[in-house]
């Protein structure tokens, strides 16, 4: 059973271009999360999705970032027109169940993918 | 609030020695979660341990070790005899049991020495 698998590991845009950040959540999990890593920091929660659902994207920049996560195919982190600000790394969680109060599961973590703006 | 503070950015031992990262959180809830995880020189993020606010007792696991103290709300991790291997950016994380998001704090970058 693989993990959660992400792909790019690194990524090299130009600034204005755009990025696009893919997330295969473990088989049989249908909520993913994404977060962000900024240099020297920890990791900061940016949306959270379930299968063609956004379900908080309370974390995630209101301008350039969007998330899908189809019925099919990975979970995509799409940025436009990047910004050197936007340099970070971008973890991808997933889970086979969710809910408050309806007992959590570990989020099991892909291995990140490391944008870098130039 | 719910927070969590990584007081130490960096710690630097010998190896060999013991060495304790600290964690304190806040928080309003009286269930929730807590974590470490590992980010070797390599990035992934390696999960360690997952502990609930109702079980205080403290957990070892070869070399690591990890104390949980409501009272102080600190939940504190201890490498003894530390290796080379160890050294890495630890973080501890938070989540409440109303919700899914993990609180990180800053980590701790651990450096052994050989």
């Amino acid at each position: 059973n693989a993990g959660v698998m992400q792909n790019p590991r690194h990524l090299v845009r130009r600034r204005g271009q755009e990025a696009r950040l893919r997330c295969s959540p473990m088989k049989g999990h249908s909520h993913v999360y994404w977060y962000r890593q900024l240099p020297e920091e920890g990791l900061k929660f940016m949306v959270y999705l379930q299968k063609e659902n956004i379900i908080d994207e309370s974390g995630m920049p209101k301008e350039r970032f969007s998330a899908e996560f189809p019925k099919e195919g990975p979970s995509i982190l799409r940025i436009q027109q990047v910004v050197r600000g936007d340099s970070a790394a971008y973890f991808c969680a997933s889970s086979p169940r969710m809910g408050p109060g309806r007992g959590h599961t570990e989020a099991f973590f892909g291995q990140g993918t490391r944008l870098t703006v130039v | 609030a719910q927070k969590v503070t990584q007081a130490q950015t960096e710690i630097s031992v010998v190896e060999k020695e013991d060495v304790t990262l600290d964690c304190v959180y806040e928080t309003r809830d009286t269930t929730y979660y807590l974590f470490w995880y590992k980010q070797p020189p390599s990035g992934e993020l390696v999960f360690l341990i997952r502990r609930n606010s109702f079980d205080e007792q403290n957990e070892i696991s070869g070399r690591y070790s990890w104390n949980f103290q409501k009272s102080t709300s600190s939940f504190n991790f201890t490498i003894t005899a530390s290796q080379v291997v160890d050294s890495a950016v630890y973080f501890c994380a938070l989540r409440w049991d109303s919700n899914y998001q993990l609180i990180w704090g800053a980590g701790t970058k651990l450096i052994i020495k050989p």
